[in-house]
Parts: structure tokens; C-alpha cells; sequence
């Protein structure tokens, strides 16, 4: 089992907002990342570290930390954007890096 | 542009070997630490490995040290995958990404992928 726990699947009505959370002891200590990955394809950087969102992704993806869990916020939620998004972080030993298990978004 | 093309990847007896390679083309591919994941059928995503741009320092996943070596050549832009003792639950589509350095060298914000290359243990 992955040292960050995901909710398996979340959904959210068009248009909606939606946060997807990410939860483990690692994460009081280091920042994480979030992917989305759409069927077929490779992952895809959405958001990172503190307030880091690559270029060439929406505004309506944030982040936030606090405490033990990342949270990934999607803020009026699209049709493209259902998708598996998973996060990573450092593990508990600070020493590799480790996936959480990853959510299925479907977007009503 | 920027990208990784991986190779390598096939159909390979369990306890047989195979080579992983990542093409690297678009970027100083010696200033970044690169990475391994794959994701097996169906499952979600796992970190195996990393090397830092000198390959200097080298980290494994427990559920592959000891069978699988990464290492690069910054001369060619490439990073490898060497595995061996494969058994049928490494099959996976195996990515190699760049990690982004976006707060520090080994961030985990793995901002490049490539499309990814299949390997299947089977007998």
C-alpha cells in the first residue's frame, strides 16, 4: 500500500468545484505534485510545491497544503477534465519518491 | 521540442532480462535528475528509480533494488534501464520523466514524460 492515500474515485457536476486530496505523514515535511492522467496517455504536471502550476495549465487547477494532506482543487470543473489524478512526494524516509494510489474524476 | 522517446521495451520470459532506453532531445539533458515509473495494467502509477544529472547518487524502490539499474550517458542524452530476474508482475508500461528541478534538483515534480514502453513477463 502507498504511503499517500487517495480517495479512489470523486465526482463533481459540470461547472462545479472540486478538491481531491492527498494524505500522508511525508507530506508535513515536503511538498507534493499532481498529475492528471487522461486513458491512454502519459502523465501530465498539473501543479506542484507550494503554488507552482506549469505553463500551459489552466487557472482553474490550485493547490494547497496543510498539515498531512495536498489538496488539488479543480474550480469549475471541465469535460476534459475527467481523468485519474494521482499526487507524489517524498516517502516517509525522505529517501524515494512515492505515488499515491490515484483518483478517478468523472465530471457529471 | 522538448521530449523522451523510450525503447526497449517487449515480450520476455520471467527470470529473462531486458534494457530500457530514454532518448532525451530539446533540453540540457545533464542538468536534471531523471526518473523511472511504470504503471502496470489497469493500476496506478509507481516510482522506481532516480539518478541525479552527474549520477552521483542513485535511488531504487524496494520492489526493484537489487534487479534493476538505472544509469545515463549525458554524452548521448540517454537514460537506461537495465533489468533483470523479471518477473510477471513487472509487466508494465514503463515512462521515463524529467524532474522539473522546479525547488530544488530532486523535487518529484516530474514536468516531461515520455510516451512509455511496454514490457510484458510472460511465459
Amino acid at each position: 500500500s502507498s504511503e499517500l492515500t487517495q480517495d479512489p474515485a470523486v465526482s463533481v457536476a459540470l461547472g462545479q468545484t472540486v478538491r481531491i486530496t492527498c494524505q500522508g505523514d511525508s507530506l508535513r515535511l515536503y511538498y507534493a505534485s499532481w498529475y492528471q492522467q487522461r486513458p491512454g496517455q502519459a502523465p501530465l504536471l498539473v501543479f506542484y510545491g507550494e503554488k507552482n502550476r506549469p505553463s500551459g495549465i489552466p487557472d482553474r487547477f490550485s493547490g494547497s497544503n496543510s498539515g498531512n494532506t495536498a489538496s488539488l482543487t479543480i474550480t469549475g470543473a471541465q469535460a476534459e477534465d475527467e481523468a485519474d489524478y494521482y499526487c507524489n512526494s517524498r516517502d516517509n524516509s525522505g529517501d524515494h519518491l512515492v505515488f499515491g494510489g490515484g483518483t478517478k474524476l468523472t465530471v457529471l | 521540442q522538448v521530449q523522451l522517446v523510450e525503447s526497449g521495451g517487449g515480450l520476455v520470459k520471467p527470470g529473462g532480462s531486458l534494457r530500457l532506453s530514454c532518448a532525451a532531445s530539446g533540453f540540457t539533458f545533464s542538468d536534471y535528475y531523471m526518473n523511472w515509473i511504470r504503471q502496470a495494467p489497469g493500476k496506478g502509477l509507481e516510482w522506481l528509480s532516480d539518478i541525479s544529472s552527474s549520477a552521483s547518487a542513485i535511488s531504487y524502490a524496494a520492489s526493484v533494488k537489487g534487479r534493476f539499474t538505472i544509469s545515463r550517458d549525458n554524452a548521448q542524452n540517454s537514460l537506461y534501464l537495465q533489468m533483470t530476474s523479471l518477473r510477471v508482475e513487472d509487466t508494465a508500461m514503463y515512462y521515463c520523466a524529467r524532474d522539473s528541478g522546479g525547488y530544488g534538483p530532486r523535487s518529484g515534480a516530474f514536468d516531461i514524460w515520455g510516451q512509455g514502453t511496454m514490457v510484458t513477463v510472460s511465459s
